[in-house]
C-alpha cells in the first residue's frame, strides 16, 4: 500500500533555533519526492522536488534530503522566522509522476 | 495575477443539492488536477486531467465529475451532496514535460464546502 508517514505530528520551536522534519513513505514505483508548505487557510506551496538519483536539495532556508534506499527523507529549517509557522507535507509521487501520495503533515509553530 | 484561482472560497449547502467549483489557471500549465482535504489535514488526489484529457481518476464516487472545457479550466461538479463531501478541495496545476516529470504543482487556496 501506497504511504507516506512524518514526524512529528507537531512541533514548538523559538524563533531563530532550527528543525528537523522527518518523512517515511512507501510508495511503487518511486518517482520523486516533494516538500510543501501550507498556511493555514491556503493552498501548499512547493517548497523542493527530489527525484530518486538527488542527496539534497535547498530552498533558501530550507534543506531537504532524500536516501531512496531507506525511503527515508527531512526537511531542516535553519533559523526558523515566525513566518515558518504551517504544516509541512511530505509527497511521495508514483507512476511517473502523476500519482501523489500526501503525508499528514507536520504542523510547525514558531514562537517569540 | 492569481496563478490557480477557484470560485467559490466558501460554500455552505443542504445535503442533497448539486453545486459546482470552478477552477481556472493562467500559468499555461498542461494538467490540473482536483484534491479533497478532510478534516484530519489529508490531501487526497480525486482526478488529474493533462490538455482536457483525464488521467487519473481516484476511487471518488460518480457523484463527483470533473469538466474540463479547455486546459486552463477543471470545474468539479458534485450532485445529491452528502455529509461526507465537507471538505475543503483543493484545484492545482503543473507542467507536464513526460514521464518521471518533477514539476511542482502551484495550488489554489481551496474552496471550503460545509454540508448541513
Amino acid at each position: 500500500k501506497n504511504q507516506v508517514e512524518q514526524s512529528p505530528q507537531s512541533l514548538i520551536i523559538l524563533e531563530g533555533k532550527n528543525c528537523t522534519l522527518q518523512c517515511n513513505y512507501t510508495v511503487s514505483p518511486f518517482s520523486n519526492l516533494r516538500w510543501y508548505k501550507q498556511d493555514t487557510g491556503r493552498g501548499p506551496v512547493s517548497l523542493t522536488i527530489m527525484t530518486f538519483s538527488e542527496n539534497t536539495k535547498s530552498n533558501g532556508r530550507y534543506t531537504a534530503t532524500l536516501d531512496a534506499d531507506t525511503k527515508q527523507s527531512s526537511l531542516h529549517i535553519t533559523a526558523s522566522q515566525l513566518s515558518d509557522s504551517a504544516s509541512y507535507i511530505c509527497v511521495a509521487s508514483t507512476l511517473y509522476g502523476q500519482n501523489f501520495v500526501f503525508g499528514p503533515g507536520t504542523r510547525l509553530s514558531v514562537l517569540p | 495575477d492569481t496563478a490557480v484561482s477557484q470560485t467559490p472560497k466558501y460554500l455552505v449547502t443542504q445535503m442533497g443539492n448539486d453545486k459546482s467549483i470552478k477552477c481556472e489557471q493562467n500559468l499555461g500549465h498542461d494538467t490540473m488536477y482536483w484534491y479533497k482535504q478532510d478534516s484530519k489535514k489529508f490531501l487526497k488526489i480525486m482526478f488529474s486531467y493533462n490538455n482536457k484529457e483525464l488521467i487519473i481518476n481516484e476511487t471518488v464516487p460518480n457523484r463527483f465529475s470533473p469538466k474540463s472545457p479547455d486546459k486552463a479550466h477543471l470545474n468539479l461538479h458534485i450532485n445529491s451532496l452528502e455529509l461526507g463531501d465537507s471538505a475543503v478541495y483543493f484545484c492545482a496545476s503543473s507542467q507536464r514535460t513526460g514521464p518521471n516529470s518533477n514539476q511542482p504543482q502551484h495550488f489554489g487556496d481551496g474552496t471550503r464546502l460545509s454540508i448541513l
